[in-house]
C-alpha cells in the first residue's frame, strides 16, 4: 500500500448505528486531517492530529469522534448521524502543520449515505 | 466575504486551448497557495503549490500568485480530455481553507 488509504470506500447506515472509518498513511507523515465534503461546498476541515495529539476541532458535533493512536492511522468514530451528514469524508496527511509549504495528500475517501 | 473564492461556473475549453483558473482569498498573512485536481467522485489530488509572487510553472500547468491583489490563478495549457476535473484552490496561513472549485470541461 502507497499513500493515503481509507476504509471503507462507501458505508451506508442508519441513524441509529455505530461505525468507524479507518484511515492509514504510509508517507511518515507526522499529521493527519479529516474533512468533509458536501456537494456545492467547500471541503470543511473537522479534525488535526500532529504527532497524535488532536490540535483543531472545528466545531464538530459529538456525534463524531476522532481517534489517533499512532501518527500512522486515524479512525472517525459514528454514532446518531443525521441524515445531513450524509458526504465524502476524506483523510489527509501531511509531514507537518505549520511550514507554508507543507502539502497535505489526501485519502480516496469514504461515501456516507445516512439513511 | 468568503475565505477563499472561486467563479462557480463550469469552464469550457476546446481542446488544445488555454484554461484559466481564477481564486482570490481574503486573509492577507496566508502565506501559501496550492491547487489541486479532484475527478468526479474521485479524492483531490495536489497539482502545485506557490508561495512566492510570480509564475511557477510544471508541466503544461502555470500558477500565478499576487498578493497584493489577494488572487492565485492557474493556467493549464494545450489542454486535454483529461484535464476535466474541478480544480480547487486552497490557502493557508494557519491552516488550509479551500474554494467551492472550479469545473472545468475540455472538448475534443
Amino acid at each position: 500500500e502507497t499513500g493515503v488509504t481509507q476504509t471503507p470506500r462507501h458505508l451506508v447506515m442508519g441513524m441509529t448505528n455505530k461505525k468507524s472509518l479507518k484511515c492509514e498513511q504510509h508517507l511518515g507523515h507526522n499529521a493527519m486531517y479529516w474533512y468533509k465534503q458536501s456537494a456545492k461546498k467547500p471541503l470543511e476541515l473537522m479534525f488535526v492530529y500532529s504527532l497524535e495529539e488532536r490540535v483543531e476541532n472545528n466545531s464538530v458535533p459529538s456525534r463524531f469522534s476522532p481517534e489517533c493512536p499512532n501518527s500512522s492511522h486515524l479512525f472517525l468514530h459514528l454514532h446518531t448521524l443525521q441524515p445531513e451528514d450524509s458526504a465524502l469524508y476524506l483523510c489527509a496527511s501531511s509531514q507537518g502543520t505549520g511550514g507554508p509549504t507543507d502539502t497535505q495528500y489526501f485519502g480516496p475517501g469514504t461515501r456516507l449515505t445516512v439513511l | 466575504q468568503k475565505e477563499v473564492e472561486q467563479n462557480s461556473g463550469p469552464l469550457s475549453v476546446p481542446e488544445g486551448a488555454i484554461a484559466s483558473l481564477n481564486c482570490t482569498y481574503s486573509d492577507r498573512g496566508s502565506q501559501s497557495f496550492f491547487w489541486y485536481r479532484q475527478y468526479s467522485g474521485k479524492s483531490p489530488e495536489l497539482i502545485m503549490f506557490i508561495y512566492s509572487n510570480g509564475d511557477k510553472e510544471d508541466g503544461r500547468f502555470t500558477a500565478q500568485l499576487n498578493k497584493a491583489s489577494q488572487y492565485v490563478s492557474l493556467l493549464i495549457r494545450d489542454s486535454q480530455p483529461s484535464d476535466s476535473a474541478t480544480y480547487l484552490c486552497a490557502v493557508r496561513r494557519r491552516r488550509l481553507a479551500f474554494g467551492k472549485g472550479n469545473q472545468v470541461v475540455v472538448i475534443p
